[in-house]
C-alpha cells in the first residue's frame, strides 16, 4: 500500500540553524501538506501545496518557513532559522484531492529537536 | 475561528467491550468531519469521515454519529483490541472543505485498552 514517507526520522539542530525536512508524498496525489505536533498537543495545519504553489497557510507559517517541490517526487519544508519553540514533531500529508473530500494521508513525521 | 475539543483526555476501556469518544466542534457551517487515529511515534492514520447531511456511517467496527443540532460527533469503537490503543482525534477542513483545505483538530483522547 503506498504511503508518505518522510526524512530524517530525528533531527537535531542548534538555534538560528536552517533545516530541510523532506518527504515523498503518494505518487498520485495532487495535495501536500505540512503540519505540526508540539509534545503533548493536537496537530496544527501548516500549509498546503496544490499545483505548485501553495494554497493556504497558517499564521504558524511566518516567512521564517518555506516549502517547495524540487521535482516530481520530493516536497519540502524549510525553516531559515530555527527558534527553541521550533522543537516539534512536523508531519508531511498528501491528498488525492477528491471533490469535497479533504482526507489526507499522513507520513511518520520528522522529530525536530532545536537546541 | 473554529475550535475543535473532545471531551475526555482519557479513555480507558476493557479489552472485548465498546467505546466511545466523543468531539463537540464550534462552527454550526462546518459540513464535513473526520476521525483520525495516532498510535504512539506514528503519524495520524485516518480511520472514517462523515459529512453534514447523514448522521450516521458505519466502518468496519467503527461508527461516527453527527449531531449538528448540539454540534457534537462520536466515535464509536466495537470490541476495543489492544490494537485500538491510540490518541483519537476528530478533525474539520479550516475552510470550504475542498482538497487544498487544511484540517482543525481536536485535542485528542487517549484510549488505553485494559486486558
Amino acid at each position: 500500500e503506498p504511503e508518505v514517507t518522510q526524512t530524517p526520522s530525528h533531527q537535531v539542530t542548534q538555534m538560528g540553524q536552517e533545516v530541510i525536512l523532506r518527504c515523498v508524498p503518494i505518487s498520485n496525489h495532487l495535495y501536500f501538506y505540512w503540519y505540526r505536533q508540539i509534545l503533548g498537543q493536537k496537530v496544527e495545519f501548516l500549509v498546503s501545496f496544490y499545483n505548485n504553489e501553495i494554497s493556504e497557510k497558517s499564521e504558524i507559517f511566518d516567512d521564517q518557513f518555506s516549502v517547495e517541490r524540487p521535482d516530481g517526487s520530493n516536497f519540502t519544508l524549510k525553516i531559515r532559522s530555527t527558534k527553541l519553540e521550533d522543537s516539534a514533531m512536523y508531519f508531511c500529508a498528501s491528498g488525492p484531492g477528491l471533490a469535497g473530500s479533504s482526507i489526507v494521508f499522513f507520513g511518520p513525521g520528522t522529530r525536530l529537536t532545536v537546541l | 475561528g473554529e475550535s475543535v475539543g473532545l471531551h475526555l483526555p482519557t479513555l480507558s476501556v476493557q479489552e472485548g467491550d465498546n467505546s466511545i469518544i466523543n468531539c463537540a466542534y464550534s462552527n454550526s457551517a462546518s459540513d464535513y468531519f473526520i476521525w483520525y487515529k495516532q498510535e504512539s511515534g506514528k503519524g495520524p492514520q485516518f480511520i472514517i469521515d462523515i459529512r453534514s447531511n447523514m448522521d450516521k456511517r458505519q466502518g468496519q467496527r467503527v461508527t461516527v454519529l453527527l449531531n449538528k443540532t448540539v454540534k457534537h460527533l462520536s466515535l464509536q469503537i466495537a470490541a476495543t483490541q489492544p490494537g485500538d490503543s491510540a490518541v483519537y482525534f476528530c478533525a474539520v477542513p479550516m475552510y470550504s472543505g475542498g482538497g487544498a483545505d487544511g484540517l482543525t483538530f481536536g485535542k485528542g483522547t487517549h484510549l488505553i485498552i485494559q486486558p
